[in-house]
């Protein structure tokens, strides 16, 4: 079973605008974590944020995570023809040391 | 740091044959995992080590998968008897012990069963 599940699925914008992805989890977590998926090649780590925080930012991301709802969103700001990929979060199951994907959302930045 | 290795890049063969897979870590990097990925899918666990210990493998895998880390360094992934459904990209990833949830992936071996 899924631990994390990304909404929406697919999201296409023209470029310079901003893009929202959210995931939902299952059980309690230490820390969630973003991926970002080029066609055709390995996962590339984009930001982790902890438990006890409530959002962080990297560049032109911006990560937020709400533990009473069990919910996280990832805001892309001025998007670019390069941002477009697939996305996705990756909270830790429970009691285990492995992440378990969702099916992603998958950003189609147009110029 | 030359990053996560995988070879082959891809790999077609006939149904029935058997097929093996390497990935190399990077170094010092002592857990290993793997991934299985169908087009629009997220990546789905197979099996993850820590050093040469193979501490969990995914009750989806059939027996035909077998893993294997020896000395703790590189990894193989063998499918023996394959079958058209295995066709898929498999993903390998290391990490550190501490941190170990930032995985570093490499850019996977493309199979296609015919």
């Amino acid at each position: 079973s899924q631990q994390g599940e990304e909404d929406p699925q697919a999201l296409s914008i023209q470029e310079g605008e901003n893009a929202t992805m959210n995931c939902s989890y299952k059980t309690s977590i230490n820390n969630l974590q973003w991926y970002r998926q080029n066609s055709g090649r390995g996962l590339v780590h984009l930001i982790l944020i902890r438990s006890n925080e409530r959002e962080k930012h990297s560049g032109r991301l911006r990560v937020t995570l709400d533990t009473s709802k069990k919910s996280s969103s990832l805001l892309i700001t001025a998007s670019r023809a390069a941002d477009t990929a697939s996305y996705f979060c990756a909270p830790p199951v429970d009691n285990t040391d492995k992440l378990i994907f969702g099916t992603g959302t998958r950003l189609q930045v147009f110029p | 740091d030359t990053g996560v290795s995988q070879n082959p890049r891809h790999k077609i063969t006939k149904r029935g044959q058997n097929v093996t897979f390497r990935c190399d870590p990077i170094s010092e990097h002592n857990r290993l995992y793997w991934y299985r990925q169908t087009l629009g899918q997220g990546p789905e666990f197979l099996t993850y080590f820590q050093n040469e210990a193979q501490l969990e493998k995914s009750r989806l895998l059939s027996d035909r998968f077998s893993a294997e880390r020896p000395k703790g360094s590189f990894s193989t992934l063998e499918i023996q008897r394959t079958e058209q459904g295995d066709s898929a990209m498999y993903l390998c990833a290391s990490s550190p012990d501490r941190g170990w949830e930032k995985l570093f992936f490499g850019s996977g071996t493309q199979l296609s069963v015919l």
